[in-house]
């Protein structure tokens, strides 16, 4: 079946420690997301990439690192330069030309820094 | 993107309609709505979306008011499994969606 798939679904990892969640699809979708959640808050995008090898800082990359050397591909890694990184990150994709605009979500991946 | 305010939770008994209402005073003409949500710790899901006339899918009715500086979701039959977190959003394409922090509708027996 087409959909999204993020993995790990939970990580931890010590203060310190660069980690990177995985983030692929098989919608031939062209542009992909990231966004981070906490507790009772809705989401803050991250990173968005809306074609290989090309991808924008959200309203929240400030820690994080992103690539895009694949269209189904859209790693990212939280590095230790991001104060608070324990999170749900949310990853997301979308067809651009011809579609209505709908996001297609993973199942998240919740990391907690020990 | 256009900002958009929703009350932070709402009440529902199941099987009644359940009407989620969603204010975007501050919407330009290329901007659509939106509607997504989000059962505990899982990523949201699409519900509907529309530009300036009334839509209907499978899941929920859209109204947009002539204005458009409001809409309302409504979901027709509410059940216990349509207990989540709404989240109405304005975006004039890019499909950089801004999420706010949305309405808890608890459907209740």
């Amino acid at each position: 079946d087409g959909g999204i798939t993020q993995s790990p679904k939970y990580l931890f990892r010590k203060e310190g420690q660069n980690v990177t969640l995985s983030c692929e699809q098989n919608l031939n979708h062209d542009a992909m997301y990231w966004y981070r959640q906490d507790p009772g808050q809705g989401l803050r995008l991250i990173y968005y990439s809306q074609i290989v090898n090309d991808f924008q800082k959200g309203d929240i990359a400030e820690g994080y690192s992103v690539s895009r050397e694949k269209k189904e591909s859209f790693p990212l890694t939280v590095t230790s330069a991001q104060k608070n990184p324990t999170a749900f990150y949310l990853c997301a994709s979308t067809k651009l030309a011809g579609a209505n605009g709908e996001l297609f979500f993973g199942e998240g991946s919740r990391l907690t820094v020990l | 993107d256009a900002k958009t305010t929703q009350p932070p939770s709402m009440d529902c008994a199941e099987g009644r309609a359940a009407n989620l209402p969603c204010n975007h005073s501050t919407i330009s003409g290329n901007e659509y709505v939106y509607w997504y949500r989000q059962i505990h710790s899982q990523g949201p899901q699409y519900i509907i979306h529309g530009l300036k006339n009334n839509e209907t899918n499978e899941m929920a009715s859209l109204i947009i008011t002539e204005d458009r500086k409001s809409s309302t979701l409504i979901l027709p039959h509410a059940t216990l499994r349509d207990t989540a977190v709404y989240y109405c959003i304005i975006t004039g394409g890019g499909n950089k969606l801004t999420f706010g922090t949305g309405t808890q509708l608890k459907v209740e027996l």
